[in-house]
């Protein structure tokens, strides 16, 4: 069975870091672009960030750029976020998703996890 | 990287035909052929239900299309069911290999 599993969310303090990871499995996972989307609550989507197959690329919407890191453990098959500098309007669910097309991001996002709930408050 | 419009309510009869718009500009939605939409309902994940302006994965009903026209692109929904109900979400490439997403639209089957 195809499937991501997100992990890792909770509850930090602004300023605050947290990491999270998602677990691939059903799938060549070295050979997709690999994508974080988030949704706050009661909101729309927003995408957050993708990684190229090997690593080499990497692409951050402009309002986690500098403070959102994205990698990626092909011999684990795993995705990580981690995430500094944290702030109120990062309280989200954050999902992990693998795009359609295997090594691109058009926005195609055919497979997502359960995601994985941030909370970011004092 | 400023999201797509899309409004905020839609609904229908079932039986009846919906469509959902989500409009853009040249940069996004008019510029690429890689509009996709998302049918999510309460508590759950996103679901790819249209792809590459109208493509449908395999498992959508083809009660379910997509167009696009300019900048502006159509999710319609025939023979709405009540299991429609949901938010559905448009989201196009914007270049520069990064995504821009709707603000989702609330469809109600009365």
């Amino acid at each position: 069975e195809v499937q991501l599993v997100e992990s890792g969310g909770g509850l930090v303090k602004p300023g605050g870091s947290l990491r999270l990871s998602c677990a691939a499995s059903g799938f060549a996972f070295s050979s997709y672009s690999m994508n974080w989307v988030r949704q706050a609550p009661g909101k729309g989507l927003e995408w957050v960030s993708t990684i190229s197959t090997s690593s080499i690329y990497v692409y951050y919407a402009d309002s986690v750029k500098g403070r959102f890191t994205i990698s990626r453990d092909n011999a684990k098959n795993s995705l990580y976020l981690q995430m500094n500098s944290l702030r109120g309007e990062d309280t989200a669910v954050y999902y992990c998703a693998r795009d359609i097309h295997p090594t691109g991001t058009t926005g195609a996002f055919d497979i997502w996890g359960q995601g994985t709930a941030v909370t970011v408050s004092s | 990287q400023s999201a797509l419009t899309q409004p905020r309510s839609v609904s229908g009869s079932p039986g009846q035909s919906v469509t959902i718009s989500c409009t853009g500009t040249s940069g996004d939605v008019g510029g690429y052929d890689y509009v996709s939409w998302y049918q999510q309902p309460p508590g759950t994940a996103p679901k790819l239900i249209i792809h590459d302006v109208s493509q449908r994965p395999s498992g959508v009903p083809d009660r379910f299309s997509g167009s696009k026209s300019g900048n502006t692109a159509s999710l319609t929904i025939s023979g709405l069911q009540a299991e429609d109900e949901a938010d559905y979400h448009c989201c196009s490439y914007a270049g520069s290999y990064t995504v821009v997403f709707g603000g989702g639209t609330k469809l109600t089957v009365l």
